[in-house]
């Protein structure tokens, strides 16, 4: 199984302020088979990026993914109010699917 | 656009069956996969499954002893069955249609999720 470790735990940013998260695994994901998440509070997870750096439909540009093998993140160029929420990144390289801890991203 | 909708019983007993259902709109359930996921209240998210539309499955390895996802082309619908289920089994349940690209998928459109406690 394909550990996922994001980091950090919780990101405290103001409005208008870069975010950088980082999902790292315990082996190389296949073909960066990696897709990201955002989670508001009771609400069903939103698929933000999918193949490691391809934007979901209507996902404003201001989200990008990169990386690849063990190493990705997800960086959120200027933080909108509606952007502040938890973040989770997946693999969907092998089964089972699994997801890292979550990225908490607050307003400071 | 595509809507998926979970339901069942809010409250399991200990030992005993939890079943639920997400029943799809705007969407067949021919050609895509279809996936269950889990959330604990305050936790992260746990992959259960995910099956095709013409009924192979692929199991978390942690639950398959104890899981069956199953489809309904008839009612446009598929099903989640956990056995013997404990504490550990409340959570958030999500059913998920999922999108394939380069030959892997991943979950895109996601139901609202439905609570599910085991409590005696």
């Amino acid at each position: 199984e394909i550990v996922l470790t994001q980091s950090p735990g919780t990101l405290s940013l103001s409005p208008g302020e870069r975010a950088t998260l980082s999902c790292r695994a315990s082996q190389s994901v296949h073909t960066n088979y990696l897709a990201w998440y955002q989670q508001k509070p009771g609400q069903a997870p939103r698929v933000l990026i999918y193949g490691a750096s391809t934007r979901a439909t209507g996902i404003p540009d201001r989200f990008s993914g990169s990386g690849s093998g063990t190493d990705f993140t997800l960086t959120i160029t200027r933080l909108e109010p509606e952007d502040f929420a938890v973040y989770y990144c997946q693999q969907y390289s092998t089964t089972p699917r699994t997801f890292g801890q979550g990225t908490r991203v607050e307003v400071k | 656009q595509v809507q998926l909708q979970e339901s069942g019983p809010g409250l399991v007993k200990p030992s005993e069956t939890l079943s639920l259902i997400c029943t799809v709109s705007g969407s067949s359930l021919s050609k895509y996969y279809w996936s269950w996921i889990r959330q604990p209240p305050g936790k992260g998210l746990e992959w259960i499954g995910y099956i095709y539309y013409t009924g192979g499955a692929q199991y978390n390895p942690s639950l398959e002893s104890r899981v069956t996802i199953s489809v309904d082309m008839s009612k446009n619908q598929f099903s989640l069955k956990v056995t013997s289920v404990t504490a550990a089994d409340t959570a958030l349940y999500y059913c998920a249609r999922m999108h394939c690209s380069n030959n892997s998928c991943f979950d895109y459109y996601w139901g609202q999720g439905t609570l599910v406690s085991v409590s005696s």
